[in-house]
C-alpha cells in the first residue's frame, strides 16, 4: 500500500529551529512536495524535492533522502505566524502527467512566545 | 500567480439535494482536483481530471461525480446530499509536469442539514 506517515502535533519556541519528519512508502517516487496551511486556509506551496539532499528557500529547508524513503521540512528563526500546518505530499509511480499526489495527515505546529 | 477560485466559501445544503461546487483556474492547467478535508483524515482526494472530459476516481468517489467540459473548469457533484459529506472541499490545479505543485482554492465549507 501507499502510505505517508508525520508527526500529529509539535511545539517550538519563537525564534528556535524545528524539524518536522515526513517518512513515506510509495508505489514508485516522483518527487516530494511540502504545503503550508493555516487554519480556514487553503494549502500553499512551500518546497520540491526529487533528489537526494538539501534545498533551502530563506528561512525554510527541505531534506530528501529516497532510499530512506524519508524527508524533513526544517524551520528556522521560527516566528509566531509560522504556527500551521505542514503537509507532506508525494508523487508516487504512475502518476506522471496526472500530477496526482499523496498527501500525510499533516503536523500541526504550534509557535509559542 | 495562479489563480484557483471555487464558487462559494460557505454553503448550506439539506439533505438529499443535488449539490454543485464549481472550481475555474485561470492558467491553462492541464490537471484539476478535488479533495475534502476532515480533522484527523486530512486531504482525501475525491476525483481528478488530467484533460478535458477526462476524469479518475480518487481514493473516496462514492456519492460524488464530476464534470469537466472546460479546461479552466472542474465540477464537483453531490448527486444526493448526505450529512456526512459535511466536510471542508478543496479544489487544486496543476501543470502536467512532475515538479509543478498543485495550487488550491480558497476552499467551501459545505453543511449539509
Amino acid at each position: 500500500g501507499q502510505n505517508i506517515d508525520q508527526p500529529t502535533e509539535m511545539t517550538a519556541t519563537e525564534g528556535a529551529i524545528v524539524q518536522i519528519n515526513c517518512t513515506y512508502q510509495t508505489s514508485g517516487f516522483n518527487g516530494l512536495f511540502w504545503y503550508q496551511q493555516h487554519a480556514g486556509e487553503a494549502p500553499t506551496f512551500l518546497s520540491y524535492n526529487v533528489l537526494d539532499g538539501l534545498e533551502e528557500k530563506g528561512r525554510f529547508s527541505s531534506f530528501l533522502s529516497r532510499s530512506k524513503g524519508y524527508s524533513y521540512l526544517l524551520l528556522k528563526e521560527l516566528q509566531m505566524k509560522d504556527s500551521a500546518s505542514y503537509l507532506c505530499a508525494v508523487r508516487g509511480h504512475g502518476s506522471s502527467n496526472t500530477g496526482k499526489l499523496i498527501f500525510g495527515q499533516g503536523t500541526t505546529l504550534q509557535v509559542k512566545p | 500567480d495562479v489563480k484557483v477560485t471555487q464558487s462559494s466559501r460557505y454553503l448550506v445544503k439539506r439533505t438529499g439535494e443535488k449539490v454543485f461546487l464549481e472550481c475555474v483556474q485561470d492558467m491553462d492547467h492541464e490537471n484539476m482536483f478535488w479533495y475534502r478535508q476532515d480533522p484527523g483524515l486530512g486531504l482525501r482526494l475525491i476525483y481528478f481530471s488530467y484533460d478535458v472530459k477526462m476524469k479518475e476516481k480518487g481514493d473516496i468517489p462514492e456519492g460524488y461525480s464530476v464534470s469537466r467540459e472546460k479546461k479552466e473548469r472542474f465540477s464537483l457533484i453531490l448527486e444526493s446530499a448526505s450529512t456526512n459529506q459535511t466536510s471542508m472541499y478543496l479544489c487544486a490545479s496543476s501543470q502536467w509536469e512532475n515538479n509543478q505543485p498543485q495550487h488550491f482554492g480558497d476552499g467551501t465549507r459545505l453543511s449539509i442539514l
